[in-house]
C-alpha cells in the first residue's frame, strides 16, 4: 500500500499569504493519479486538483499543484478567507489512499 | 443534479452490526464504480471499500477485511456496506463516493456510525 505523508500538520497563515503544502509518497506515484482535496468542517471533501497539476472545474487559479514521483506540492498563492480548511492529497494509481491532511488555519 | 444520500448510521454496541445504504441519482449508477470512505471524529480520511460497476470486483482496506461487505443493487441505484463485529475504532462518518474522473467526483453528506456500549 502506498502511504502518503503530508506536512506540515498545521499551517498558520494570514489572509493574502502564500501557502505551500507537501505530500510525500512511500513509493513513486504516477502524476496522473495524484489529487488534492479541500474539506471544511461538516462538509464532504471537494476535489481541487487532479493529475497532480490540473485544476478541477470551478477551482480558482490561486490553487496550483506540482510535483512528480514521490514529492508533490499544493500551493495557494494568496489565501482568501474561504481557503482556511483541511487539505488532503490522494493517490489513485494503486488502489486508493489519502494523506493525513494539512490544516490551514488563520494566524 | 448528482446526489448521493447515505443512511443507516446510528449507535451500535461493540460487536454489533449495521448496514449502511447510499441512494444515488442524477447519473447512470450502473456504469460507475462506487466507494466508501470514512472519517473518525477529528481525524483524516480513510479509504474503506470499493466495488466495480457490475459488482464483480470488490476491495477492502485491511482494517475492515473479513468484517465488512460492500454490495450494490443497480436496479435500485443503491450502494450498501454491511458492517459486522464493529469496534470502537470503526466509529466515524461514512461517506459514499463516486470517484471515476475529474468531472465525475461526487461525495454524499456522510452518515455517522457510533460504536459504544
Amino acid at each position: 500500500e502506498i502511504v502518503l505523508t503530508q506536512s506540515p500538520g498545521t499551517l498558520s497563515l494570514s489572509p493574502g499569504e502564500r501557502a505551500t503544502l507537501s505530500c510525500r509518497a512511500s513509493q513513486s506515484v504516477s502524476s496522473t493519479y495524484l489529487a488534492w482535496y479541500q474539506q471544511k468542517p461538516g462538509q464532504a471533501p471537494r476535489l481541487l486538483i487532479y493529475g497532480a497539476s490540473s485544476r478541477a472545474t470551478g477551482i480558482p487559479d490561486r490553487f496550483s499543484g506540482s510535483g512528480s514521483g514521490t514529492d508533490f506540492t499544493l500551493t495557494i498563492s494568496r489565501l482568501e478567507p474561504e481557503d482556511f480548511a483541511v487539505y488532503y492529497c490522494q493517490q489513485y494509481g494503486s488502489s486508493l489512499t489519502f494523506g493525513g491532511g494539512t490544516k490551514v488555519e488563520i494566524k | 443534479e448528482v446526489q448521493l444520500v447515505e443512511s443507516g448510521g446510528g449507535l451500535v454496541q461493540p460487536g454489533g452490526s449495521l448496514r449502511l445504504s447510499c441512494a444515488a441519482s442524477g447519473f447512470t449508477f450502473s456504469s460507475y464504480a462506487m466507494h466508501w470512505v470514512r472519517q473518525a471524529p477529528g481525524k483524516g480520511l480513510e479509504y474503506v471499500s470499493a466495488i466495480s460497476s457490475n459488482g464483480g470486483s470488490t476491495y477492502y482496506a485491511n482494517s475492515v477485511k473479513g468484517r465488512f461487505t460492500i454490495s450494490r443493487d443497480n436496479s435500485k441505484n443503491t450502494l450498501y456496506l454491511q458492517m459486522g463485529s464493529l469496534r470502537a475504532e470503526d466509529m466515524a462518518v461514512y461517506y459514499c463516493a463516486s470517484l471515476s474522473s475529474s468531472t465525475h467526483n461526487y461525495w454524499g453528506q456522510g452518515t455517522l456510525v457510533t460504536v459504544s456500549s
